[in-house]
Formats: structure tokens, C-alpha cells, sequence
């Protein structure tokens, strides 16, 4: 079945620099999301990407479909202190939505 | 706020217990989600209902089941309850039933099983 890996499981950064997170599936999907989970928190929806190769921008968040629609990633540019917590990835096949692990990121000052 | 309600916030229970978990959804969504998160680890996918039906199973012990009403609010049943079935478990919802428009979660439920 279909399953969906998201890299590293866990992220530690220091504060104004940048990381990226992967998320890779193993079949093609027909669109990927973003959600963010604060510590104590629930997941938040971020963006939803569905055209090959397409490039959205959020403030310091850049985040990208890859051209076979079966890898995304996740960049973050100067990374802040609100930037803590769990991103997931959540990609769509065949009417069905599987999340990944998730990226843990702890930020250091 | 999500505009998606979880009731209650909190359950303390013991082993062997059943308890039922309730989920609004967003104002005219349709698709219904349970997530069940442990200490820090993903969202297991449950169940999902559409419009009343059931539309996906995930890891869902047979212990446990659930239901959208014809208001389409939903239950989370969880009976014979062990410890390792503390967890946050969530709701989401969404207008489509095919993955293609995002889902909203609420604010969970924690249960707690003594």
C-alpha cells in the first residue's frame, strides 16, 4: 500500500539557521499538504501543493512538489524560536490521505 | 480556532472500561477523521466517515468503533479498554471525502487509562 517517509525524524537547529525536511512516497500522489503540530498542540494545516514541480512561499517557508509527484520538501530560511514543533506531511493517492512520522524540530538560541 | 469541537478535553479511566469519544465537525464538512497519537509519535489513522458513511479504516482495534450521525457529528467508542490505549486522540475534518482539500483537527481528547 502506500506508504508516505518523512526525513529526519528529528531536527535540532539553532536559531537563523536554515534546515529542510523530505517527505517521499511510494506511489505518485495527486496532492501533498503541510501540517504543523506545536508542543501541546494540534496539527495545523500549512499549505496544500498539487501541480508538479510547484514552489509555494510562506514568509521564511518554502515548500516544494517534486516533478513525479512523489517527494516534497519543506525549507525553512532563518529558523526562529516559533518555529518548534512537529511538521507533518500528508500526501494523496487514490482518494486516500496518509500522513507521514513527522520532522520533530527543536530550536536552540 | 479550527471551528472543529472535541468533548470532552480530558478522560481519566480504568482498565476494562469503555468510554466514547465526540467530534463536531467544521460547519459544512462532510468527511469525519479519527487520529490516534501517542506520546510523542504520529497520527495513526483510525476511521473515516463521509456524510454518514464509512468511508476508510485504518489501524482501528476491533475494541473500538465509530459512527457519524445524521447531524454528522461522530463517536469514538473505545471498550475493554488496556494502558497502552492512553493516547491524545483526535478529530479532523474536511469538505471532500478523497484527501483533496485539507483537514481540520480539534483540539483532541487525552485519555488517560489507570
Amino acid at each position: 500500500g502506500q506508504q508516505v517517509m518523512q526525513i529526519p525524524q528529528y531536527q535540532h537547529v539553532q536559531e537563523g539557521e536554515d534546515f529542510t525536511t523530505y517527505c517521499n512516497s511510494s506511489t505518485t500522489l495527486s496532492n501533498i499538504q503541510w501540517y504543523k503540530q506545536r508542543p501541546g498542540g494540534h496539527p495545523v494545516f500549512l499549505i496544500q501543493l498539487v501541480k508538479s514541480g510547484e514552489v509555494k512561499k510562506q514568509k521564511r517557508l518554502t515548500f516544494q512538489f517534486g516533478e513525479a509527484k512523489k517527494n516534497s520538501s519543506l525549507h525553512i530560511t532563518a529558523t526562529q524560536t516559533t518555529d518548534v514543533g512537529t511538521y507533518f506531511c500528508a500526501g494523496s493517492s487514490w482518494g486516500k490521505l496518509q500522513f507521514g512520522a513527522g520532522t520533530q524540530v527543536v530550536v536552540t538560541p | 480556532d479550527s471551528g472543529v469541537t472535541q468533548t470532552p478535553k480530558h478522560l481519566i479511566t480504568a482498565t476494562g472500561q469503555r468510554v466514547t469519544l465526540r467530534c463536531s465537525p467544521r460547519s459544512g464538512d462532510l468527511s469525519v477523521y479519527w487520529y490516534q497519537q501517542s506520546l510523542d509519535q504520529g497520527l495513526q489513522f483510525l476511521i473515516q466517515y463521509y456524510n454518514g458513511e464509512e468511508r476508510a479504516k485504518g489501524n482501528i482495534l476491533e475494541r473500538f468503533s465509530a459512527q457519524q450521525f445524521p447531524d454528522l457529528h461522530s463517536e469514538l467508542n473505545l471498550s475493554s479498554l488496556e494502558l497502552g490505549d492512553s493516547a491524545l486522540y483526535f478529530c479532523a475534518s474536511s469538505w471532500t471525502n478523497t484527501g483533496d482539500s485539507p483537514l481540520h483537527f480539534g483540539n483532541g481528547t487525552r485519555l488517560t487509562v489507570t
